[in-house]
């Protein structure tokens, strides 16, 4: 079975530009919820959805973190414009709504901001 | 908000013992749950506790929901080399659907 599906694996960019992460959770979870993962502050959710819904973002540093899910099978987190302290590893992780603790992680994508 | 104080940080352990780990919590956990991260990919789940005093074991690790509900330990026996990683506790509180995680405990084994 394929489990949460994340992309680009490794993303370099500069300072001020756009970065979308995407990701596809398991099929037939209906939770999903994205994290950032450093050194210093460890792993923190950003935001999370239930069945498509935004339902808690207060996670999101800034207004320059936005975060979509279209449909069931696709989720996307952007960075507008991004800065240096953005780069860390972001994982995408999702769950069954009646098992909203068990969650399930994607390999994460790493993403440097030079 | 609620933390989680996870020890030790690390370990550096010979092959063959059994390794210890514990989370504590100022505050009331509903779910505890035990993940292994490691080099280069996201956390795996390897236990979710649910009720207090739960004990469970996959394999060769055993983890048990605290009776205070404010503590979970992760407990590994006859260490192997395939177990080194970051282990990582969460709990889910009483209120409201985040889970919370620890700073994890390095894991390394000297075979």
């Amino acid at each position: 079975d394929a489990g949460v599906i994340q992309s680009p694996r490794h993303e370099v960019t500069e300072m001020g530009q756009e970065v979308t992460l995407r990701c596809k959770p398991i099929s037939g979870h209906n939770s999903l919820f994205w994290y950032r993962q450093t050194m210093m502050r460890g792993l923190e959710l950003l935001i999370y959805f239930n069945n498509n819904v935004p339902i808690d973002d207060s996670g999101m540093p800034e207004d320059r973190f936005s975060a979509k899910m279209p449909n069931a099978s696709f989720s996307t987190l952007k960075i507008q414009p991004s800065e240096p302290r953005d780069s860390a590893v972001y994982f995408c992780a999702s769950s069954v709504l009646a098992r909203l603790e068990t969650q399930y992680f994607g390999p994460g994508t790493r993403l440097l901001v030079l | 908000g609620q933390q989680l104080n996870q020890s030790p940080q690390s370990m550096f352990i010979q092959e063959g013992e059994d390794v210890s780990m514990n989370c504590t919590s100022s505050s009331i956990f509903n779910t505890w749950l035990w993940y292994k991260q490691d080099p280069g990919e996201g956390p795996v789940l390897l236990i979710a506790l649910y009720k207090a005093g739960e004990l469970t074991s996959n394999g060769r690790l055993t983890a048990q929901f605290g009776i205070t509900r404010k503590d979970s330990f992760l407990n590994i026996s006859a260490s192997i080399p395939s177990d080194v990683g970051i282990y990582f506790c969460a709990g889910r509180g009483e209120y409201g659907n985040k889970l919370v995680f620890g700073a994890g405990t390095i894991l390394r084994v000297k075979s």
